[in-house]
């Protein structure tokens, strides 16, 4: 079945490290999306990408870094300048008229500083 | 710039009763408009979509959702609300990239 997966779904980081989220993605879709959910916030744009080696800042994209370099696969990593990790992660996918069909979801990450 | 907004944070019906969940956008081109649900602890599924053309769009699990361009909103509605519609509502408008509203959860009381 075509779909997006999401990796881990619940991780643990302490203050000062870096982690990286993992996202998959089998629906040959051009462009590809982070967003970040905090409650009561809706969804929050951190970075995209159209295209295979391009992408773009988001609304929040400090912190954060990006790597496009398939097209099946868009891992963000969380970098310790990052302040206020702790949030629920959600990766989306889309094909060129993604803004006709919508964008298809992965199950999302939890990412919690301890 | 796009934008949406959704009018209550939070809204409880009983069982049985209508469900309606109030959007609002702004856009300086003909909008692109979504519903997406979510459980907890889990992605958004799409419920429905407007593009173009028919105003009023059905969606899955009984859903619906009507484009008035002189009130610039999208609301969605269940005529009778079932208790596994329990879950969060998010409303989006799609240009260069989606833009979600903050999210109204939705209550079913037995």
């Amino acid at each position: 079945d075509g779909g997006i997966t999401q990796s881990p779904k619940y991780l643990f980081r302490k203050e000062g490290q870096n982690v990286t989220l993992s996202c998959e993605q089998n629906l040959n879709h051009d462009a590809m999306y982070w967003y970040r959910q905090d409650p009561g916030q809706g969804l929050r744009l951190i970075y995209y990408s159209q295209i295979v080696n391009d992408f773009q800042k988001g609304d929040i994209a400090e912190g954060y870094s990006v790597s496009r370099e398939k097209k099946e696969s868009f891992p963000l990593t969380v970098t310790s300048a990052q302040k206020n990790p702790t949030a629920f992660y959600l990766c989306a996918s889309a094909d060129r008229e993604g803004a006709n069909y919508g964008y298809t979801f992965g199950s999302g990450t939890r990412l919690t500083v301890v | 710039a796009q934008s949406v907004t959704q009018l209550g944070s939070h809204v409880s019906v009983s069982e049985g009763a209508l469900v309606l969940l109030r959007c609002n956008y702004s856009s300086s081109v003909p909008p692109y408009l979504f519903w997406y649900v979510q459980y907890p602890n889990q992605g958004l599924q799409l419920l429905l979509k407007y593009t173009t053309g028919a105003t009023l769009v059905k969606g899955i699990n009984g859903f619906e959702a009507e484009f008035k361009k002189s009130e610039t909103s999208f609301h969605l509605t269940k005529p009778s609300a079932h208790m596994s519609d329990a879950a969060e509502y998010f409303c989006a408008v799609s240009g260069s990239d989606m833009r979600f509203g903050a999210g109204t959860r939705l209550t079913v009381k037995p």
